[in-house]
């Protein structure tokens, strides 16, 4: 079984500041690495995702990840957040073709 | 394309109702799966159906939850008797089985009074 920590329950930034959401996971098993946005009142939105490969993955809106095998980690990275990108932003593993395990969301909430 | 859709996006109901929600999927996804997010238990699996199959239902809370698949385009979750420990938002998501990228609808938002 898989399980996803997000070690940042809220994120308070200044506009054009860098960001970065940590997330921690755990697998005995080979893992997919995906991190979702959830907007205001809104679905969840594929911000980018590891399968294999480059280590370095970039996503929608200036994000990227690094997949960190040692540290099993996939910390989320932003180098200049704007004011709309203020949401929930959830990490999620996956160890089969289905089932995603979330973790606790990290709320960003960028200030002018 | 439409994207994930689904209906009602808000739903307000009294303890002891029946309380359908309504998903169409993607069109060409085989895949579809119902979540419910709250603040006490994040986002959960209640349900995963591939090509109309309920496939792992694990996560239904309980017999009070059902969820139908009668045909590629359309999916069903009621709870009959509703409580008020259901209110949440409940997401549908797709996708092509064996591919891991899951598309999320915009979510119902149950409150049950």
């Amino acid at each position: 079984a898989q399980s996803v920590t997000q070690l940042d329950s809220q994120v308070p930034v200044f506009e054009e500041a860098p960001v970065e959401l940590r997330c921690n996971y755990s697998s005995s098993v080979s893992v997919y690495l995906f991190w979702y946005v959830q907007y205001p009142n809104q679905g969840l939105q594929l911000l980018l995702k590891y399968l294999s490969g480059s280590t370095l993955v970039k996503g929608i809106n200036g994000f990227e990840a690094e997949f960190n095998k040692s540290q099993t980690s996939f910390h989320l990275r932003k180098p200049s957040v704007h004011i709309s990108d203020t949401a929930e932003y959830f990490c999620a593993v996956s160890d089969s073709d289905y089932k995603l395990s979330f973790g606790a969301g990290t709320t960003v909430t960028v200030r002018a | 394309d439409a994207g994930v859709i689904q209906s009602p996006r808000h739903e307000v109901t009294e303890m002891g109702q029946e309380v359908t929600l309504r998903c169409k999927p993607i069109s060409g996804h085989n895949s579809l799966f119902w979540y419910r997010q709250t603040m006490m238990r994040g986002l959960e699996l209640l349900i995963y159906f591939n090509n109309n199959v309920p496939i792992d239902d694990s996560g239904m809370p309980e017999d009070r939850f059902s969820a139908k698949m009668p045909n590629a385009s359309f999916s069903t979750l009621k709870i009959q008797p509703s409580e008020p420990r259901d209110s949440a938002v409940y997401f549908c998501a797709s996708s092509f089985a064996g591919q891991e990228t899951q598309y999320f609808g915009p979510g119902t938002r149950l409150l049950v009074l």
